[in-house]
């Protein structure tokens, strides 16, 4: 495997479910990253995780919980989300290095779909 | 705060056309800048970057050269093909990466 990879690439799930996000990158960085792409909004950046430790939540809500084992995996656990979570998930990573985060490479992303 | 702002879309070309994708920036120190692209059911991908003043990026036919006196970091084309139909990302980065909204390009045959 090479780049960054995220499984699944698609997932429905009831209000009620829990499931897991997963994300891995090949690239030896040191950050990664979860943002939320929807229909006719900006990329929104969701989680940030430097060297496995959380720098950055945007507001984003306690029913989306982040996991960063190590610097190569990172989780994104979901529980009784709503219909408007409804989106494609993106997980990205880079090289952090003297305060500053190099460009970020993507992975192909999670189409999640709320019922 | 630091911002990309990039021109709304859509932009509908016909093959061969040349792309103009128009990108400013704020920022209060230098930032590096960056093209990203997004083809149907992809992730992002770096098309290319700039790191300081002058410099220009180039891949797949693809320019931009970083503007410091206009701020701006355009995206140009001369020949697109209908392969190149995506959604076209600026960004910029001083401490973060900040992403502009998007620009969805379609070119017809």
């Amino acid at each position: 495997e090479t780049g960054v990879t995220q499984t699944p690439r698609h997932l429905v799930m009831g209000m009620t479910n829990k499931k897991s996000l997963k994300c891995e990158q090949h690239l030896g960085h040191n950050a990664m990253y979860w943002y939320k792409q929807s229909a006719k909004k900006p990329l929104e950046l969701m989680f940030v995780y430097n060297f496995k430790e959380q720098t950055e939540n945007n507001s984003v809500p306690s029913r989306f919980s982040p996991e960063c084992p190590n610097s190569s995996h990172l989780f994104l656990h979901l529980h009784t989300l709503q219909p408007e979570d409804s989106a494609l998930y993106l997980c990205a990573s880079s090289q952090w290095s003297g305060g500053l985060y190099y460009e970020q490479y993507f992975g192909p992303g999670t189409r999640l779909t709320v019922t | 705060g630091d911002s990309v702002t990039q021109m709304e879309g859509p932009v509908t070309l016909s093959e061969e056309a040349f792309l103009t994708i128009n990108c400013t920036y704020t920022a209060t120190g230098y930032p590096s800048l960056f093209w990203y692209v997004q083809y149907p059911g992809e992730g992002l991908q770096l098309l290319l970057k700039a790191t300081k003043a002058d410099d220009k990026g180039s891949n797949k036919g693809f320019e931009a050269t970083y503007r410091k006196e206009t701020t701006s970091f355009h995206l140009e084309k001369g020949s697109v093909q209908v392969s190149d139909s995506a959604v076209y990302f600026c960004a910029l980065r001083t401490g973060d990466m900040r992403f502009g909204a998007g620009t969805r390009l379609t070119v017809k045959p």
